[in-house]
């Protein structure tokens, strides 16, 4: 079975500053997918960035950046120039397969300080 | 595009109760939707993942007769708890794969539906 491991189950940073949010995860396939999802609270699920397995480039969308460590299993995601609007729920989540379900962690609660 | 909505958005019931959560894709056709449940202060959990015009798969630990699923559309499933019980009281999520987007295996959750047994 696949497993996502958050832990940290909270963490704060100053707006403008940089923080960086930890993620593990464990399975045997070579094939899969691994997002970064926002919940603000509203709840609302907010697709942050995603990553191809088989893509050695580390995904990029503006201030969010993911390291992607296929060998460690591991897939952070690095927030940039922090802003009160990023203060949030973030879960990191698995996909194995096109059509399979999605494995999420714990959740990591981020707050941005001013 | 791709925009998954949930009615109704809350709902407060007697115990006892059944209750209809609609998911509806608004602007893509979904062959797979998935339904979660997430407890306060937790993570989504995955209850059953629902396809086009066939049973629902769940997750172990989820009763299938209490947690009615239909997916009779390409737009629209539903799940219905049934007898609810306050122990049931979630926030429930729904998520739709758009069955045009090919390699992307992107979910679009809709907003949520919180649940509440007296």
């Amino acid at each position: 079975a696949q497993t996502v491991t958050q832990s940290q189950p909270e963490m704060s940073v100053q707006e403008a500053e940089t923080v960086t949010l930890s993620c593990t995860y464990d399975t045997s396939e070579s094939n899969y997918y691994l997002f970064w999802y926002k919940q603000p609270p509203s709840r609302q699920m907010i697709l942050v960035i995603r990553q191809e397995a088989y893509k050695q480039q580390n995904a990029t969308e503006n201030r969010f950046s993911v390291n992607f460590q296929k060998a460690a299993k591991s897939f952070s995601l690095k927030i940039s120039d922090s802003q009160l609007g990023d203060t949030a729920m973030y879960f990191c989540a698995f996909t194995q397969t096109y059509n399979n379900d999605m494995r999420f962690g714990a959740g990591t609660r981020l707050t941005v300080k001013p | 595009g791709a925009v998954v909505s949930q009615h109704p958005s809350r709902v407060i019931c007697k115990s006892g109760t059944s209750v209809k959560i609609e998911c509806r894709s608004l602007d893509f056709q979904a062959t797979t939707m998935f339904w979660y449940r997430q407890f306060p202060k937790q993570s989504l959990m995955l209850m059953a993942t629902s396809n086009e015009g066939s049973k629902a798969t769940y997750e172990q630990g989820v009763e299938k007769d209490k947690f009615l699923i239909n997916h009779a559309s390409l737009t629209l499933s539903t799940l219905t708890v049934t007898s609810a019980h306050p122990e049931d009281s979630s926030f429930y999520i729904c998520s739709a794969r758009d069955a045009q987007a090919g390699g992307l295996d992107e979910q679009f959750f809709g907003p949520g539906t919180r649940l509440t047994v007296l």
